[in-house]
């Protein structure tokens, strides 16, 4: 059965600095996906990572794939206030996509 | 396209009723699935369908009931409510989920007393 441990939980960021959380799974999963969610609201596809060793960027965020770790890194580069929202990772289990989700990841961008 | 809709979006409910959260989209998308979210658990799979007719179990599906008679709409029925329902309920759909994940709709906050 496939788990999803993301961290931090907490991330209390300063404008302009750099950041890595970080998604471990525990068994194979053929994709991984990032979302964002504001509070109170649903939640925003950020990226889908397909296979191994894929990167995909968006502004400040560059999330990577390691399967052969089950790890997948969602990078912040010189963090704006917009960014403060909490990001989840998600897995797939087994066939028809099955999404299963880590706790997600409280950031909070500060100046 | 209005994407994905979830009615209603606050709901109050006494222990041991029941009741339907709705879920319709108009994308034509084959696959939905519903979760619930609750503070520090992420979000969790009640259930979830590939198409008309077919649905099957989630990671937490005791105490849900789903059937999925037409590509668009996708209801999740409580068959009586306890206070470990109390959770934010989101539906999402995907014509693609291998590639491009799923749609989520706004949600449905729902608290049993």
């Amino acid at each position: 059965e496939l788990k999803v441990e993301q961290n931090p939980l907490f991330l209390s960021m300063q404008e302009g600095k750099n950041y890595t959380i970080y998604c471990n799974y525990s068994t194979t999963s053929d994709r991984l996906y990032w979302y964002r969610q504001d509070p109170g609201k649903s939640l925003e596809s950020l990226f889908v990572l397909l296979s191994n060793g894929a990167v995909k960027q968006e502004g400040r965020l560059m999330a990577s794939l390691d399967t052969k770790a089950r790890l997948s890194t969602l990078h912040i580069t010189a963090a704006v206030h917009d960014l403060s929202a909490t990001y989840f990772c998600a897995g797939n289990s087994g066939g028809y996509n099955k999404l299963i989700f880590g706790a997600g990841t409280r950031l909070a961008v500060h100046p | 396209n209005a994407g994905v809709t979830q009615t209603p979006k606050f709901q109050v409910l006494k222990t041991g009723q029941s009741m339907t959260l709705q879920c319709a989209q108009d994308m034509n998308h084959e696959y939905m699935s519903w979760y619930r979210q609750d503070p520090g658990m992420g979000l969790r799979l009640i259930h979830y369908s590939v198409g008309a007719g077919i649905t099957d179990q989630g990671e937490v599906p005791n105490g849900y009931n789903v059937s999925r008679s037409t590509t668009e709409d996708f209801p999740l029925r409580l068959l009586s409510a306890a206070p470990s329902q109390t959770s934010v309920y989101f539906c999402a759909s995907s014509y693609d989920p291998d590639n491009y994940g799923y749609t989520f709709g706004s949600g449905t906050r729902l608290t049993v007393v």
